[in-house]
């Protein structure tokens, strides 16, 4: 079984750019998460779909971060302008549902970004 | 604003057991207790997970107390392997908050 997906699994910009991370996650998983992971820090929740629905975006900076998922199966991060407190790996994990009690969550390998 | 404790880091040699403790004092009775760990550069992956009573499974088994304030991930065997960082998380609702973890070293 195919596991979850993204690309690029590393990119440099420089502060004010824009980038934007892809995400395909495991075939039939409803619920597909975005997550912010800092140098030396546990993974934080960014944003949370349910089919194309968002669940829970409360920790998106949506001044600068946008995402999106369309037809509800891949889904864009987007981050317009940087900061250089954004270099941080990107993860996208998958799940098969939305669940109160049992949840395993299937992660990609990141993306790694670096603003300079 | 995670609702776990961990030890930073901890020691382990290999084939020996290792017992990973985690403290969630304010855990609800809704709450189920995983735990994930992240091996180097790669994302986090579903070690085990538990309600109330102890659960084995081929990765680890899991030890709650009674009172289910603190939790222990147990390794039977340590390989070299197994050197990852440690996430013990509560998960209700969906809400999936993590810590800094522990991060276990297995020494030959």
């Amino acid at each position: 079984e195919a596991g979850v997906a993204q690309s690029p699994r590393y990119k440099i910009i420089e502060k004010r750019q824009s980038v934007a991370f892809w995400c395909n996650p495991i075939s039939g998983h409803a619920t597909l998460y975005w997550y912010q992971q800092i140098l030396g820090q546990g993974p934080k929740l960014l944003i949370q779909f349910q089919n194309n629905g968002v669940v829970d975006d409360s920790q998106l900076p949506k001044d600068r971060f946008s995402a999106e998922r369309l037809k509800g199966v891949d889904s864009t991060l987007k981050i317009q302008p940087a900061k250089l407190e954004d270099s941080a790996v990107y993860l996208c994990a998958s799940s098969l549902e939305f669940a109160d009690s049992y949840n395993e969550q299937f992660f990609g390998p990141g993306t790694r970004l670096t603003v300079l | 604003d995670a609702k776990t404790t961990q030890p930073n880091s901890m020691e382990s040699n290999e084939e020996e057991p290792v017992h990973l403790p985690c403290n969630h004092s304010t855990i609800s009775g809704t709450d189920y207790i995983h735990w994930y760990r992240q091996l180097p550069s790669q994302g986090p992956e579903y070690v085990i997970h538990g309600l109330t009573s102890n659960v084995n499974n081929r990765m680890a088994s899991l030890a709650i107390a009674e009172d289910r304030k603190s939790s222990t991930l147990i390794l039977h065997r340590a390989t070299l392997r197994d050197a990852a960082v440690y996430y013990c998380i509560l998960m209700g609702h969906n809400d999936m908050r993590f810590g800094a973890g522990t991060r276990l070293t297995v020494k030959p």
